[in-house]
C-alpha cells in the first residue's frame, strides 16, 4: 500500500508561508496526492489535490517533485484560523472502488 | 453543498451494548466510508461501500459491521461495545471511480463514542 510520511508538527508565523511536506515515495504512476485538513472538532476538509504537475486553487498550492516521491502543500499567508491538522494522502485502487490511507498527519500551529 | 450528517455529535454507552451510528449523505455519492479517529494514529478505515447492499472491509474491521440498505445512508454497528471502541467516528461519501480518479471525499462532523 502507499503510504505517506509528514512531520508530527510544524510551527508558523502568522502572516508567513507555511510549507508542509510530505514523502509518498511509494505512490503508483497513476494515484493522486490529496490534501486535507482537520480543524479541531470537525471532520477533514479537502484542500487540494495533484498528479504530476504543480496546483494552486484559493486555499493552497501543492508542488509535486518530479519523480512524484514527495510533495509540499503551501499556505502562502498563514492566518491563525488556519491552525490544524494536515493531512497527505493517496489512495489505492481496490475492486469495486478504492480506499484512502490516512496518516497521523501534521499538526500546524499558526502564531501571532 | 456536499452535506453528510450523522446522528449523534457525543454518545455514551454501556460495555456490552449494541450500538448503531448513522451517516446520511445528499448528493447521491456512490461511496460512503467509516473511519475511526483516535489520537497519533489518523484516521483509520473500518468499512466501505462503494454501492447499496455492498461492503468491503478496510483495516480495522474486527468487531463492527456495516449495513447500506439505501444509497444516502450507512450504518455503523457495533455489536457488543468494548471500552477500546472508545473513540470518534467519521464518515465520509464520495463519487465513485477508481484510485486514479479524482473524487473528493466529504466528511460528516463525527461521533465522539465513549464506552463505559
Amino acid at each position: 500500500d502507499a503510504k505517506t510520511t509528514q512531520p508530527t508538527s510544524m510551527d508558523c508565523a502568522e502572516g508567513r508561508a507555511a510549507n508542509l511536506p510530505c514523502n509518498h515515495s511509494t505512490i503508483s504512476g497513476n494515484e493522486y496526492v490529496y490534501w486535507y485538513r482537520q480543524i479541531h472538532s470537525q471532520g477533514p476538509q479537502y484542500i487540494i489535490h495533484g498528479l504530476k504537475n504543480n496546483e494552486t486553487n484559493e486555499m493552497a498550492s501543492l508542488i509535486i517533485t518530479e519523480d512524484r516521491k514527495s510533495s509540499t502543500l503551501i499556505l502562502p499567508h498563514a492566518t491563525l484560523r488556519d491552525t490544524a491538522v494536515y493531512y497527505c494522502i493517496v489512495r489505492v485502487a481496490l475492486t469495486g472502488g478504492f480506499k484512502t490511507i490516512f496518516g497521523a498527519g501534521t499538526r500546524l500551529f499558526v502564531k501571532a | 453543498d456536499v452535506k453528510v450528517t450523522q446522528s449523534s455529535r457525543y454518545l455514551v454507552k454501556r460495555t456490552g451494548e449494541k450500538v448503531f451510528l448513522e451517516c446520511v449523505q445528499d448528493m447521491d455519492h456512490e461511496n460512503m466510508f467509516w473511519y475511526r479517529q483516535d489520537p497519533g494514529l489518523g484516521l483509520r478505515l473500518i468499512y466501505f461501500s462503494y454501492d447499496v447492499k455492498m461492503k468491503e472491509k478496510g483495516d480495522i474491521p474486527e468487531g463492527y459491521s456495516v449495513s447500506r440498505e439505501k444509497k444516502e445512508r450507512f450504518s455503523l454497528i457495533l455489536e457488543s461495545a468494548s471500552t477500546n471502541q472508545t473513540s470518534m467516528y467519521l464518515c465520509a461519501s464520495s463519487l465513485a471511480g477508481a484510485a486514479s480518479s479524482y473524487n473528493e471525499q466529504f466528511f460528516g462532523p463525527g461521533t465522539r463514542l465513549t464506552v463505559l
